[in-house]
């Protein structure tokens, strides 16, 4: 069972445009939720991450916002560029305990000239 | 710093071999956890060791074991290969359990 709902698998987005990825979830206890990017033939990275407490967090031309009573978030980049052409995922933590983190399924971007 | 590194970075089994993935980490971190990444699966987490000494199971331990050998190094052993663990397998570290992890290269590993 998937913790962590992520859409769309695959985004193709023009150079200049905004690139949005959403994420939904269903376990209220999360205490925080990130974003990993992860190139080719590299593991994942982290790249900014939001407490439930927070409904916007912006990092450059990266922007999570959350939405707690629908339990959803999503990740903004303003002025795609090919170099962001990645793979995200978003997540969910319990920084409470064991297994503590959960990923979502993964979203292939690609950014094009 | 290195960060994480992993060892080897391609592997292929046959079914029924077994091999044992390396990890190392030179942040000083207490925590250390295995991944696996498999397509439209996002990574699941297969063992974590919270700290030097402990190690726990995570979503999909079986058919894997773990040793946590000292603060730097923990690895992932595969006794009898199958092919449902044909996979990508990822090494992470955090200073404690957190969603801060720091994630090495991936070990590519098929069975045939």
């Amino acid at each position: 069972q998937q913790q962590v709902k992520q859409s769309p698998q695959s985004l193709i987005v023009q150079k200049g445009g905004i690139s949005i990825i959403n994420c939904a979830y269903e376990n209220t206890a999360f205490d925080y939720f990130p974003w990993y990017q992860q190139f080719p033939g590299k593991g994942p990275a982290l790249l900014i991450a939001i407490r439930p407490d927070v409904s916007e967090k912006k990092e450059g031309r990266f922007t999570i916002s959350f939405n707690k009573s629908a339990k959803q978030f999503s990740l903004h980049i303003m002025d795609s560029q090919p170099g962001d052409s990645a793979t995200y995922f978003c997540a969910a933590s319990l920084q409470t305990g064991a297994n503590n983190l959960f990923f979502g399924t993964g979203t292939r971007l690609t950014v094009i000239p | 710093n290195a960060g994480v590194t992993q060892t080897p970075k391609f592997q292929v089994l046959k079914t029924g071999q077994s091999m044992t993935l390396q990890c190392a980490q030179d942040m000083n971190h207490n925590s250390m956890y295995w991944y696996r990444q498999d397509p439209g699966m996002g990574l699941r987490l297969i063992y974590y060791s919270a700290s030097e000494g402990t190690t726990d199971k995570g979503e999909v331990p079986n058919g894997y074991n773990v040793s946590r050998l000292n603060k730097r190094e923990f690895s992932l052993r595969l006794e009898s290969a199958a092919p449902s663990q044909t996979s990508v397998y990822f090494c992470a570290s955090s200073e404690g359990l957190s969603y801060e992890q720091y994630f090495g290269p991936g070990t590519r590993l098929t069975v045939t």
